[in-house]
């Protein structure tokens, strides 16, 4: 069975950081492309970052562009989301998900993890 | 950006009853159109891929048509279970991934 887990969320002040986790179970990352979403109190859902089973190429919405980096421990077989200079904007649950079947389809999603960014 | 636009945004329906829901690109996705449904305090779940696939597990209830623009999935027979929140998502041309903004189905 796939489980995504999530860590590393909370509160924050905004100009601050933080850096989310997700270990994975089931499956083996570096196998597959994962990918941060999340969503917003209210809204709907938001692609945040990708990256590619190689680790070879990132992809970023254009919000977090140059504030979040995503990377991956093999050896560990997690998954982050580093993200700094955060604003109230920011503030959502953020899902860790795997694309199994196709690249850019969310086969399988974590719990999530709360971001709340207010001073 | 390829823009999702979901109809209705809300859907209030009996149990037993047919469910449509719509999803509109603002240009083709060609088949790379996605469906998933989000439970309050849980993590979504994909539903239907390449417009009509269904995923692992999912009850054949739930169906899904269309290509290019225009998209439609159906959920044949409502069970109370089904009261969720339905966002299609296209892969066609990204980054950025998009996804629409949810069409709410709720329970009678």
């Amino acid at each position: 069975e796939v489980q995504l887990v999530e860590s590393g969320g909370g509160l924050v002040k905004p100009g601050g950081s933080l850096r989310l986790s997700c270990a994975a179970s089931g499956l083996t990352v570096s196998n597959y492309n994962m990918n941060w979403v999340r969503q917003a109190p209210g809204k709907g859902l938001e692609w945040v970052a990708s990256i590619s089973s190689s680790s070879s190429y990132t992809y970023f919405a254009d919000l977090v562009k140059g504030r979040f980096t995503i990377s991956r421990d093999n050896a560990k077989n997690s998954l982050y989301l580093q993200m700094n200079s955060l604003r109230a904007e920011d503030t959502a649950v953020y899902y860790c998900a795997a694309s199994i079947t196709a690249t850019g389809l969310f086969d399988y999603w974590g719990q999530g993890a709360l971001v709340t960014v207010s001073s | 950006e390829i823009v999702l636009t979901q109809s209705p945004a809300t859907l209030s329906l009996s149990p037993g009853e047919r469910a449509t829901l719509s999803c509109r690109a603002s240009q083709s996705v060609s088949s790379y159109l996605a469906w998933y449904q989000r439970k309050p305090g849980q993590a979504p779940r994909l539903l239907i891929y390449d417009a009509s696939n269904r995923a692992t597990g999912i009850p054949a209830r739930f169906s899904g048509s269309g290509s290019g623009t225009d998209f439609t999935l159906t959920i044949s027979s409502l069970e109370p279970e089904d009261s969720a929140a339905y966002y299609c998502q296209q892969r066609f041309n990204w980054p950025p991934l998009t996804f629409g903004g949810g069409t709410k189905v709720e329970i009678k």
